[in-house]
């Protein structure tokens, strides 16, 4: 079984640039999630979605920060304009039921 | 704010040794699950743990829970090298979100 993609692995950008992550979910997981984890810090759900519709994005920078699900399956994360406490690894993750959550190996960015 | 808060943050012992890491958390939990973070890389769920459990086994894993001091323990007996990663224990809230906390850096010397 396939595990949950996710792509750049690493992005160097410089302040007020955009950058977008994609992620591609394991088959047939319905939920998924992106998190910010800031180093020596556990990761922060910064939004949940239940097939294409958002449940949870109370933590995300509404301002800066945007994502989508359009068809239920890939996801891009997306910040515009990116500033320098931005830089973090940003982990997707999916699950088919809620007790056990799968992780992508993240994308690394770093904000100049 | 953070559900839970591991201790210690950082760990060193030699290969064979036992690893013990602890969590604690604030609010009343349904269940309570320990995560593993290889350097550079994902989480990889290790093992869950529920409410009206007291230990639970996973190999060479070992969890406890004890809902009246709100506080859970994780501990990965004869180590490897492996072993080396950072843990962390997570709680769901009401509203079913993974709160993380900081997490314990184990380094297992071979």
């Amino acid at each position: 079984e396939a595990g949950v993609a996710q792509s750049p692995r690493y992005k160097i950008i410089e302040k007020r640039q955009s950058v977008a992550f994609w992620c591609n979910p394991i088959s047939g997981h319905a939920t998924l999630y992106w998190y910010q984890q800031i180093l020596g810090q556990g990761p922060k759900l910064l939004i949940q979605f239940q097939n294409n519709g958002v449940v949870d994005d109370s933590q995300l920078p509404k301002d800066r920060f945007s994502a989508e699900r359009l068809k239920g399956v890939d996801s891009t994360l997306k910040i515009q304009p990116a500033k320098l406490e931005d830089s973090a690894v940003y982990l997707c993750a999916s699950s088919l039921r809620p007790d056990t959550q799968y992780f992508g190996p993240g994308t690394r960015l770093t904000v100049l | 704010s953070q559900q839970g808060e591991e201790d210690p943050q950082a760990l060193s012992i030699q290969e064979g040794e036992n690893a013990t890491m602890n969590c604690s958390y604030k609010t009343s939990i349904n269940n309570l699950q320990w995560y593993r973070q290889n350097s550079g890389r994902g989480l990889v769920h290790l093992i869950l743990i529920r409410s009206n459990e007291r230990e639970k086994h996973s190999g060479r894993l070992r969890v406890t829970l004890d809902t009246s001091k709100k506080s859970s323990s994780l501990l990965i007996t004869a180590s490897r090298a492996a072993d080396t990663a950072s843990y962390f224990c997570a709680t769901p809230n009401q509203g079913g979100k993974l709160i993380f906390g900081q997490g314990t850096e184990l380094s297992v010397k071979p």
